[in-house]
């Protein structure tokens, strides 16, 4: 089965410290995953996706199989930062069907 | 401007009447589908259809039907609503349905439903 787990409901920093938001996957195959945001007001966008190996606004994501984690990390957390992030896995069982984690709300402190 | 779009944004309605859920994407996308989403649940696919006239259940289907007879649009029906349905959907479209990390999904703005 697959299955998204980000066991962090609240993830609350200061402005400027490091920021690790969780992801756990569990699947069968090899995972393709992604992470999307949720400003407020706004609708779900692609932050990054795994297979690129990109970091976005300063946003990095490794895959790691041997834990089975695709953790969200940033050094130096922004304001703007704040937001919800899901964690998603792409499936195979039919078509393009993402598979998405509870989500965490990540709220930046001044 | 490329973008999926859902109308209403807000609804509120009561238990038992009918309501539809329009979406629309102007990408030409093959693949569409539709999200509710939870608190504590995240976003769970209610349906999704690979292209024009194909269409079929996602996790939780119970409730809701779609139809897909043009490519550009996907409407979700609640043909007798429940209070258990009370929550924002979410619209989203991608090019193909093909397995691709670069097939990204673009979503809708969101639609917040009340069933009293």
């Amino acid at each position: 089965a697959q299955r998204v787990t980000q066991p962090e409901k609240l993830l609350s920093v200061f402005k400027g410290a490091p920021v690790e938001l969780k992801c756990n996957y569990s699947y069968s195959g090899s995972p393709e995953l992604f992470w999307y945001v949720q400003y407020s007001r706004q609708r779900l966008q692609l932050l990054l996706r795994h297979i690129s190996r990109e970091s976005i606004k300063g946003f990095t994501a490794d895959l790691n199989k041997g834990e089975t984690s695709f953790h969200l990390k940033k050094p130096f957390a922004q304001e703007e930062d704040s937001a919800m992030y899901y964690c998603a896995l792409l499936g195979t069982e039919y078509g393009n069907k993402l598979v998405f984690g509870a989500g965490t709300i990540l709220r930046v402190k001044s | 401007e490329a973008q999926v779009t859902q109308n209403p944004r807000y609804l509120i309605t009561v238990t038992g009447k009918k309501l539809t859920v329009t979406c629309s994407q102007n990408m030409n996308h093959e693949y569409m589908s539709w999200y509710r989403q939870d608190p504590g649940l995240g976003l769970r696919q209610i349906y999704y259809s690979m292209n024009v006239e194909v269409t079929d259940k996602g996790d939780v289907p119970e409730g809701y039907k779609v139809s897909r007879k043009e490519k550009r649009n996907f409407p979700l029906i609640l043909e007798s609503p429940s209070p258990n349905q009370t929550s924002l959907y979410f619209c989203a479209s991608s090019l193909t349905s093909g397995i691709s990390s670069y097939n990204e999904q673009f979503f809708g703005p969101g639609t917040r439903l009340t069933v009293l």
